[in-house]
């Protein structure tokens, strides 16, 4: 069975100061990680996938294979970063048959 | 990215009572799925809504609980059958297949109460 793991609910950081949002999974064949996000009364949506290998907001996300983690990470957080955060996992190459398993969520509060 | 609407938005409903909800998008699209949120919780999917025959459903779900509807393309229903209070929860459908990606885009959610 396959299973992401976020340990902190909430991640509290000051404006300007790193962001790193931790992610592990298990999963016995090839993966395809997500990160989606969803600000306040607004829908969940897309903000990364590994494949793509981008950088959108400023955030990346590197997926290691190795310690099997794929961590969000931003330089200079911004107060506009404040939401919630889910990481996900659907099989490698199941394209829009993707299933995706979310981890439980971290909340980002970006402070003056 | 596609449009994608939910009815109701949100429903406040008495144990034993069924409730509908409908996902709505403005495109054609390949798949949809349905999720649940239950309070505190991660999202968790509850089927895959096959266009014109009947939903995959995942362990610890069943079609007598949450029967689903998937009549063409572009729309689905997903009913929450005899509810209790454990029940409560958003409800959220995704869809992917349409507009030349395989992203999967989610819908704004139906938050039910159930007392």
């Amino acid at each position: 069975a396959q299973r992401v793991t976020q340990p902190e609910k909430l991640l509290s950081v000051f404006k300007g100061a790193p962001v790193e949002l931790k992610c592990n999974y298990s999963y016995s064949g090839s993966p395809e990680l997500f990160w989606y996000v969803q600000y306040s009364r607004q829908r969940l949506q897309l903000l990364l996938r590994h494949i793509s290998r981008e950088s959108i907001k400023g955030f990346t996300a590197d997926l290691n294979k190795g310690e099997t983690s794929f961590h969000l990470k931003k330089p200079f957080a911004q107060e506009e970063d404040s939401a919630m955060y889910y990481c996900a996992l659907s099989p490698l190459g199941a394209g829009t048959a993707s299933k995706l398993t979310f981890g439980t969520g971290t909340r980002l509060q970006v402070t003056l | 990215s596609a449009v994608i609407s939910q009815k109701p938005s949100r429903d406040i409903c008495q144990r034993g009572t069924s409730l509908t909800i409908q996902c709505q998008v403005d495109s054609q699209v390949t798949m949809m799925f349905w999720y649940r949120q239950q309070p505190g919780q991660s999202l968790t999917l509850i089927a895959t809504a096959n266009q014109g025959s009947e939903a995959t459903y995942e362990s610890g779900f069943v079609i007598d609980k949450f029967p689903i509807s998937r009549p063409n393309l572009t729309f689905s229903t997903l009913t929450v059958s005899n509810m209790s209070p454990e029940d409560s929860s958003i409800y959220l459908c995704s869809v992917t297949g349409g507009f030349g990606t395989d992203t999967q885009y989610f819908g704004p959610g139906t938050r039910l109460t159930v007392l």
